[in-house]
């Protein structure tokens, strides 16, 4: 079946550092990626996706790119802000009318 | 535009007794999900309704647990009776299918259950 593994946090940055949050898949098919994000006391909100090999989704500085050689979607900002602490949860989608199967999500916690 | 609605925000309640979580999903929207988000097991998809039909409850723990959507605009999670371990965040997921696989879905802002 599909799966999703996401690296363990919590992710703990002062701000302006670089951020990865390291994805891969496992999937029968060709899925769609996608990066959601769920804020304190929120339900998660898509954050970027990717359809196909070799898109870059991007959205508020944060980049990933489907790589599908490697089955990865790595999450990278340049530069973090405060205003990033979140849980990140990597997702994909088979195209069953976006069913989605998560990652366990990771905890960003960015400060000053 | 209102988002998915969810209520109540918070319950807490004990065991044994009937839990029922409400959902009301975004206008237009043919897909509707239920999700359960715990520490320990992450993000889990309980059941899904296309066009208010069950489509998929495989996620669905056991017998306890009930969803219905009399219509477009509603449905409810129902647990009966309730355990300790169903303490968790419920969410409602809505979208609208494109023939495309976007993945975009819109989240309530969740039902935190505490059985005690």
């Amino acid at each position: 079946g599909d799966s999703v593994t996401q690296m363990e946090g919590p992710v703990t940055l002062s701000e302006e550092a670089c951020l990865t949050i390291n994805c891969t898949y496992t999937a029968t098919g060709y899925p769609s990626l996608f990066w959601y994000v769920q804020y304190p006391g929120e339900g998660l909100q898509l954050l970027l996706k990717a359809t196909k090999a070799d898109d870059k989704g991007s959205n508020k500085g944060f980049e990933a790119t489907y790589r599908k050689e490697t089955t990865s979607f790595h999450l990278e900002k340049g530069s973090v802000q405060v205003s990033d602490s979140a849980v990140y949860f990597c997702a994909l989608s088979t195209g069953t009318a976006s069913k989605l199967t998560f990652g366990t999500g990771t905890r960003l916690q960015v400060t000053l | 535009d209102a988002g998915v609605i969810q209520s109540p925000r918070h319950e807490v309640t004990e065991m044994g007794q009937e839990v029922t979580l409400r959902c009301k999903p975004i206008s237009g929207h043919d897909y509707l999900f239920w999700y359960r988000q715990t520490m320990m097991r992450g993000l889990e998809l309980l059941i899904y309704f296309n066009n208010n039909v069950p489509i998929d409850d495989s996620g669905m723990p056991e017998d306890r647990f009930s969803a219905k959507m009399p219509n477009a605009s509603f449905s409810t999670l129902k647990i009966q009776p309730s355990e300790p371990r169903d303490s968790a965040v419920y969410f409602c997921a809505s979208t609208h299918w494109v023939g495309t696989n976007t993945g975009e879905l819109f989240f309530g802002e969740g039902s935190r259950l505490t059985v005690l």
